[in-house]
């Protein structure tokens, strides 16, 4: 199985500032790297696919890069909306598999 | 619009069984690729069972493997999943999730709200 390492496992950040999350993989996955955004209590939300691929309707403000084992997700300018819990997840081969997940608090 | 929505959870006793449904509207899932996804109770996300859009191939997590099977009815456009000899670590909340593309290996571009499964005695 392949497995997703993101790090910082949690990160306090204020309004207006600039953060990334770094995912990496215990093998090559290409650009098979997908990102989520969840809130508590409910389900996930597509960011970023296929490594930087920006969801229709995710705001500009997120950013993806990387490839191989590599990856980033950049949030360039924090919102009140975006606290919440990020995870990588890997499309490459199942079982698909995800990071442990970056828990984003405001400072 | 693409909707998912789950159903079936419950509190259940281990060893026991229960099955999920995932009922899709916006699109037709026969032709595209479906997963279930599990998070157990303040933890992270897991994969646990999947369908391909073409051909219908199935997979399941190692955790699940002999235990669950992931089934669909074409006719009323509704995933399953079928989940025997269950035990506490089965505990989640279940997500059934669509790929972005018909081969499965994509992401998940929609999600249903989940559905709690609790196994306890």
């Amino acid at each position: 199985d392949i497995q997703m390492t993101q790090s910082p496992s949690s990160l306090s950040a204020s309004v207006g500032d600039r953060v990334t999350i770094t995912c990496r993989a215990s093998q090559s996955i290409s650009r098979f790297l997908n990102w989520y955004q969840q809130k508590p209590g409910k389900a996930p939300k597509l960011l970023i696919y296929d490594a930087s691929n920006l969801q229709t309707g995710v705001p500009s403000r997120f950013s993806g890069s990387g490839s191989g084992t590599d990856f980033t997700l950049t949030i360039s300018s924090l919102q009140p909306l975006d606290f919440a819990t990020y995870y990588c997840q890997q499309s490459y081969s199942t079982p698909y598999t995800f990071g442990q997940g970056t828990k984003l608090e405001i400072k | 619009d693409v909707q998912l929505v789950e159903s079936g959870g419950d509190l259940v006793r281990p060893r026991g069984s229960l099955r999920l449904s995932c009922a899709a509207s916006g699109f037709t899932l026969s032709s595209d690729a479906m997963s279930w996804v599990r998070q157990a109770p303040g933890k992270g996300l897991e994969w646990v069972s999947g369908f391909s859009g073409s051909g219908g191939a199935t997979f399941y997590a190692d955790s699940v493997k002999g235990r669950f099977t992931i089934s669909r009815d074409n006719s009323k456009n509704t995933l399953y999943l079928q989940m025997n000899s269950l035990r506490a670590e089965d505990t989640a909340v279940y997500y059934c999730a669509k790929h972005r593309t018909r081969s499965g290996l994509s992401c998940f571009d929609y999600w249903g709200q989940g559905t709690l499964v609790t196994v306890s005695s």
